[in-house]
């Protein structure tokens, strides 16, 4: 009955490897996020997704590769992971409207080692 | 680019005293500052928002501002309680922009 769900919650692994963190919303919602919340809580965008588009991408390296199969899930695979990867990163959405408030996935701690 | 700059980074006030949390946006295209509560190791949740067109909205003890000539927003809470320890975000966006920019966020501090 969660909201937005993302696995795994926690992630250690070494530089260099790649890894994907999967997300899933059960809201019905047509835009999805990635958000990166580094160590100093600084909250930034990465990608945003419209019913399975790309809309938005921040500046985000191309080791980074977002992948929407369907409305309810927006994927992240990352590659040769390095150490300033380190983060929180969270999965969101949103409803369409005036509005966009988002609605946010439990996140994924990262480390790099 | 968008920004949106918050201010203080850290507030410390005593159990029953009120906090303010400022905001200022730099994109007048914005229409939407949503306020976010992220509590230690958890997830941020939305606690208060308020559209353009709406100069003040309150929800029991917590109330937002917007000034939209000046591009302020402001987040009060009253009669505070160690519960509301956390770090408090605001953000802004614009109704079909997908992007949401952030501030960085203040960590609010109440002391029993």
């Amino acid at each position: 009955d969660t909201a937005v769900s993302q696995t795994p919650k926690y992630l250690v692994t070494q530089m260099g490897n790649d890894k994907s963190i999967k997300c899933e919303q059960n809201l019905g919602h047509d835009t999805m996020y990635w958000y990166k919340q580094d160590s100093k809580k600084f909250l930034k965008i990465m990608f945003s997704y419209n019913n399975k588009e790309l809309i938005i991408n921040e500046t985000v390296p191309n080791r980074f590769s977002p992948k929407s199969p369907d409305k309810a899930h927006l994927n992240l695979h990352i590659n040769s992971l390095e150490l300033g990867d380190s983060a929180v990163y969270f999965c969101a959405s949103s409803p369409p409207g005036i509005g966009e408030t988002q609605y946010f996935g439990p996140g994924t701690r990262l480390l790099v080692l | 680019g968008e920004n949106v700059e918050q201010h203080p980074s850290t507030l410390s006030v005593q159990e029953g005293d009120s906090a303010v949390i400022k905001c200022t946006y730099s994109d007048s295209a914005s229409n939407y500052f949503p306020w976010y509560k992220q509590e230690l190791g958890k997830r941020p949740q939305l606690i208060i928002d308020i559209r353009s067109n709406v100069g003040e909205k309150k929800d029991q003890r917590i109330a937002v501002t917007l000034n939209k000539t000046a591009k302020h927003f402001s987040l009060h809470i009253t009669e505070t309680q160690p519960e509301d320890s956390a770090v408090y975000f605001c953000a802004a966006s614009t109704t079909g922009g997908f992007k949401t920019i952030f501030g960085a966020g203040t960590r609010l501090f109440v002391k029993a």
